[in-house]
């Protein structure tokens, strides 16, 4: 039974360039999360998807920063030109559908803007 | 110099010793709670959670205990073990079924040998 799978788990990129963060729920979750978390913070929450669809966006940037969920295959987090204040760790959660509320979280990603 | 960013509060804790952590929420109408672990370079991990119709829940070795009145949550784990060792949040969750989760600031367990 494989949990919340996230790749890459760590990025490197210059600043300018674009990241793309991938994540892989569980088997039988239709929701997904992405947060980020800076060092010695909470993880604060950016956008919640369902497949095809954008729930809640109320925590993503305004620029730069866009997610998708496909019907097929992972959710991808896409930071475009990317900024030193966007390095952080990246983490993933997801959940069952019918309103389950527990969410579970993958290894994350940490990003590192040169 | 001047110190940058946010330090988690500490708490050290004898191994074998009973951990008692504490976390004040925010929001009167979330109705679930969570508490989750976070070693080193890893995800949150799920430890135990509750709903707001309870005071009291208990797992293996831990027991969320959940004060409305004073919007406190405790998380209490008994017989430390170094494997305790952590970044504990506890986060809280709104009335809607799927909606987001707000975690709170994390506190850091350290266990003395």
């Amino acid at each position: 039974n494989a949990g919340v799978m996230q790749n890459p788990r760590h990025l490197v990129r210059r600043r300018g360039q674009e990241a793309r963060l991938r994540c892989s729920p569980m088997k039988g979750h239709s929701h997904v999360y992405w947060y980020r978390q800076l060092p010695e913070e909470g993880l604060k929450f950016m956008v919640y998807l369902q497949k095809e669809n954008i729930i809640d966006e109320s925590g993503m940037p305004k620029e730069r920063f866009s997610a998708e969920f496909p019907k097929e295959g992972p959710s991808i987090l896409r930071i475009q030109q990317v900024v030193r204040g966007d390095s952080a760790a990246y983490f993933c959660a997801s959940s069952p559908s019918q309103g389950k509320e527990t969410q579970y979280f993958g290894p994350g990603t940490r990003l590192l803007v040169l | 110099g001047e110190s940058v960013g946010l330090h988690l509060p500490t708490l050290s804790v004898q191994e074998g010793d009973n951990s008692i952590i504490n976390c004040a929420y925010s929001n009167s109408a979330s109705d679930y709670f969570i508490w989750y672990k976070q070693e080193s370079g890893k995800g949150p991990q799920f430890i135990i959670d509750i709903r707001s119709n309870m005071d009291k829940r208990q797992g293996q070795r831990v027991t969320v205990l959940l004060n409305k009145t004073v919007k406190h949550l405790s998380l209490q784990i008994a017989a430390t073990q170094p494997g305790d060792s952590a970044v504990y949040f506890c986060a809280e969750k709104g009335v809607s079924s799927a909606s987001k989760i707000i975690f709170g600031s994390g506190t850091r367990l350290s266990i003395r040998p």
